[in-house]
C-alpha cells in the first residue's frame, strides 16, 4: 500500500506569513494529489484536487504543486480563517483513496 | 442545495453492530463513487470504503475487511455502511463523501462533497 507522509505536522506561523506543507508518497502517484482543510467540529473541505486544481470557491491564496512523490500546498498571506488542518490525499484509484496524517496550522 | 446527511450513529458494545446511512440529495446520486471516510477522537481522516455507481465494485481499508460492508440504493439516493464485530478502535466520527472524478492520462478521485458525520462509540 502506497503511504502519504505529510510535514510538518504542525507548525506556527502570523497572518499574512507564506505557509508551505509538504506530502510525499511512498511511491510515484503521478500528479494525482488533493488537498483538504478542516476546521474543529467541521466536516473536511475540498481545497485543490489533482496537485494543483483550485476547488471552486476556495482563494486563490492557495496554490498545489509537485508530482510523482513530493507535493506541496502553499497559502500565501495567511488570514485568520486558514487556521486549520490540513490532510493530503491520494487520488490516483478508487482502490485506496489514502489521507496523510494532516499538518496543523496554528497562530503564532 | 447538494446535500449528504448520515445517521445510524450511537453507542454499541465491543463485537456488537451498527448500520449507518447517508442520504444525498441536491445531485444524481446513482451517477458518483461514493465512500465512507472516518476520524478518530483526536486522530486524522482515514478512508474506509468506497463502492462504484452500480454498487458493484468495492473497496475497504484493511483494517475493516470482513467486518464491514458498503452498499447503496439508487432509487432511495442512499449509501450505507454495514459495520459488524465492532471494536473500540472503530469509534469515530463517520463522513459519507461523494467521490468525484477528472482524467488526464487516467482517472483522478476526489472527495468534494461531504456530510457533517455520525458518531459511533464502541464501548462497554
Amino acid at each position: 500500500d502506497i503511504q502519504m507522509t505529510q510535514s510538518p505536522s504542525s507548525l506556527s506561523a502570523s497572518v499574512g506569513d507564506r505557509v508551505t506543507i509538504t506530502c510525499r508518497a511512498s511511491q510515484s502517484i503521478s500528479s494525482y494529489l488533493n488537498w483538504y482543510q478542516q476546521k474543529p467540529g467541521r466536516a473536511p473541505k475540498l481545497l485543490i484536487y489533482a496537485t494543483s486544481n483550485l476547488q471552486s470557491g476556495v482563494p486563490s491564496r492557495f496554490s498545489g504543486s509537485g508530482s510523482g512523490t513530493d507535493f506541496t500546498l502553499t497559502i500565501n498571506s495567511l488570514q485568520p480563517e486558514d487556521f486549520a488542518i490540513y490532510y493530503c490525499q491520494r487520488s490516483y484509484s478508487t482502490r485506496a483513496l489514502t489521507f496523510g496524517g494532516g499538518t496543523k496550522v496554528e497562530i503564532k | 442545495e447538494v446535500q449528504l446527511v448520515e445517521s445510524g450513529g450511537g453507542l454499541v458494545q465491543p463485537g456488537g453492530s451498527l448500520r449507518l446511512s447517508c442520504e444525498a440529495s441536491g445531485f444524481t446520486f446513482s451517477s458518483y463513487w461514493m465512500s465512507w471516510v472516518r476520524q478518530a477522537p483526536g486522530k486524522g481522516l482515514e478512508w474506509v470504503a468506497n463502492i462504484n455507481q452500480e454498487g458493484n465494485e468495492k473497496y475497504f481499508v484493511d483494517s475493516v475487511k470482513g467486518r464491514f460492508t458498503i452498499s447503496r440504493d439508487n432509487a432511495k439516493k442512499s449509501l450505507y455502511l454495514q459495520m459488524n464485530s465492532l471494536r473500540a478502535e472503530d469509534s469515530a466520527i463517520y463522513y459519507c463523501a461523494r467521490v468525484n472524478a477528472g482524467s488526464y492520462s487516467s482517472y483522478y478521485y476526489y472527495m468534494d462533497v461531504w456530510g457533517k458525520g455520525t458518531t459511533v462509540t464502541v464501548s462497554s
